[in-house]
């Protein structure tokens, strides 16, 4: 069984500050690693992903994240947060082999003017 | 761009109705989901489909049941709506191989059984 904890539900930092959202999860295997993003009443959208390579990896709107193998995390991080960074952000993994996702909880991001 | 469409944003229904929710991808993707979002519960699976007229269960088939007669075409059923089936549902889709990564949303449906 795969899962996923997000141990925040929220998060607050001021604008102009880097911002962090944790994320571990546990997968048999090689795992393959999503965050999104979903913003008030819309659908969720795709931020950054790992499959492999390079721990560190960017994606949309200036976020990154960073694979932790040994710690089994996978934090989103930005350095300087917007406030129009306000949103819900899901962390989700998936096995290699399989195509379906267990999600997190999810943290609410809030960033202060 | 990707677009997956959902019948409705907001749904109102009384108990024991029968409820269908329709979603509608135009990327000719092979896989479909449907999920339902609590607040404190995240994203939990419910059917996914990776062809026609196929389906599998995901974590909380329990009082759904879908359909897929069309690859663009992915439709929730329930079958006797329940208070506790009050809830937003997001349907999604994917391709296969490398295109298998990225699930693409629909905007969700919001359902109230009264």
């Amino acid at each position: 069984a795969q899962s996923v904890a997000q141990p925040e539900d929220q998060v607050n930092v001021a604008e102009g500050n880097p911002l962090t959202v944790k994320c571990t999860y546990s997968v048999s295997g090689n795992p393959y690693l999503f965050w999104y993003v979903q913003y008030p009443n819309r659908g969720l959208q795709f931020l950054l992903k790992y499959i492999t390579g390079d721990n560190l990896v960017k994606g949309s709107y200036g976020f990154e994240a960073e694979f932790n193998k040994s710690q089994t995390s996978f934090h989103l991080k930005k350095p300087s947060a917007l406030v129009s960074d306000s949103a819900l952000y899901f962390c989700a993994v998936r096995a290699s082999g399989y195509s379906t996702l267990t999600f997190g909880k999810g943290t609410m991001l809030l960033v202060s003017p | 761009d990707v677009k997956v469409t959902q019948s409705s944003r907001y749904l109102v229904k009384r108990t024991g109705e029968k409820v269908f929710l329709e979603c509608v991808q135009d990327m000719d993707h092979e896989n479909m989901f449907w999920y339902r979002q609590d607040p404190g519960l995240g994203l939990r699976l419910i059917y996914f489909s990776y062809d026609v007229k196929m389906k599998e269960k995901g974590d909380i088939p329990e009082g759904y049941s879908v359909s897929r007669e069309k690859k663009e075409r992915f439709s929730l059923i329930l079958e006797s709506a329940s208070t506790n089936q009050t809830s937003m549902y997001l349907c999604a889709s994917s391709g296969t191989g490398l295109r298998s990564y990225e699930q693409y949303f629909g905007p969700g449906t919001r359902l109230t059984v009264t």
